[in-house]
C-alpha cells in the first residue's frame, strides 16, 4: 500500500507560473525525497529533506517538510514545458523494527503539465 | 561516475515463462533496491539487497527472487510469469553512511510485457 497521497493528482499550468505539489505519509520518516518521471522513464532524483530539516531550496525547486502535520511540499517556480512530468515524494522511514532498509514508500504521484 | 543501468530496456515474455533483469549499481554503491511499477499499483517495493545479502522484502509472491553478487550488481528473477506481472520494474542504488540511507538513484527502468 502507498505511504501517502499527493495533491492534486494533476495540474495544469502556464509557462512562468509557479506549481505546487502537495504529500502527505503516516508514519514517521527518516527523509522524504521527490523525484520526477518522464513518460514512464526511469526516476530522477530532485531533492532530498530530512526529518530535522523544515525548508530546502535546490534551483528553481523549494521543498518544506512539517513533520507534525506528516506532510511535504514541492515548489517549482517559473514553470517551463520541459517541467512537464510525474512528480512524486518518497518517504524512508529508516530502520523502524529493522524491516524498512532500502525501502522507499512512493505516492501516486501528481502530473503536472506545463502549457507554452 | 556513471549511472545505474539496468538490462534489458524491453522485453517481451508470454505466460508462465520466466525471466531475468540485471541491474549495474553506481559504483561504490552497495544497496541496490528494486521495485514494480504499474498504473494500477503505482511504485512498489520488491526487495533490497547489500553486500550480496537481502536485507528487506515486500509483499510480493515467491515467484519474484533476486540476488546481488560481489560487484554490487544485481539482478531480479519473476518465474511463471503472470500477465499481471507486466510492468515497469526499476532499480535504484545508494548509499549507506552512519547507518543511514542516502539518496535511491534509479536506473532507466526494464519494461517488461507478458503476453
Amino acid at each position: 500500500s502507498q505511504q501517502g497521497e499527493e495533491d492534486p493528482q494533476a495540474l495544469s499550468i502556464q509557462e512562468g507560473e509557479n506549481a505546487t505539489m502537495n504529500c502527505s505519509y503516516k508514519t514517521s520518516i527518516n527523509n522524504l525525497q521527490w523525484y520526477r518521471q518522464n513518460s514512464g522513464r526511469g526516476l530522477v532524483h530532485l531533492i532530498l529533506i530530512r526529518s530535522n530539516e523544515r525548508e530546502k531550496h535546490s534551483g528553481r525547486l523549494r521543498v518544506t517538510l512539517d513533520t507534525s502535520k506528516k506532510s511535504s511540499s514541492l515548489l517549482i517556480t517559473a514553470s517551463r514545458a520541459a517541467d512537464t512530468a510525474s512528480y512524486f515524494c518518497a518517504t524512508d522511514a529508516g530502520r523502524t523494527g529493522g524491516t524498512s532498509y532500502g525501502k522507499l514508500t512512493f505516492g501516486q504521484g501528481t502530473i503536472l503539465t506545463v502549457h507554452p | 561516475k556513471a549511472g545505474v543501468t539496468q538490462t534489458p530496456r524491453y522485453l517481451i515474455k508470454t505466460r508462465g515463462q520466466q525471466v531475468t533483469l540485471s541491474c549495474s549499481p553506481i559504483s561504490g554503491h552497495r544497496s541496490v533496491s528494486w521495485y514494480q511499477q504499474t498504473p494500477g499499483q503505482g511504485l512498489q517495493f520488491l526487495f533490497e539487497y547489500f553486500s550480496e545479502t537481502q536485507r528487506n522484502k515486500g509483499n510480493f509472491p515467491g515467484r519474484f527472487s533476486g540476488r546481488q553478487f560481489s560487484n554490487s550488481r544485481s539482478e531480479m528473477n519473476v518465474s511463471t510469469l503472470e500477465l499481471g506481472d507486466s510492468a515497469l520494474y526499476l532499480c535504484a542504488s545508494s548509499l549507506w553512511t552512519s547507518g543511514r540511507q542516502e539518496t535511491q538513484y534509479f536506473g532507466p527502468g526494464t519494461r517488461l510485457l507478458v503476453l
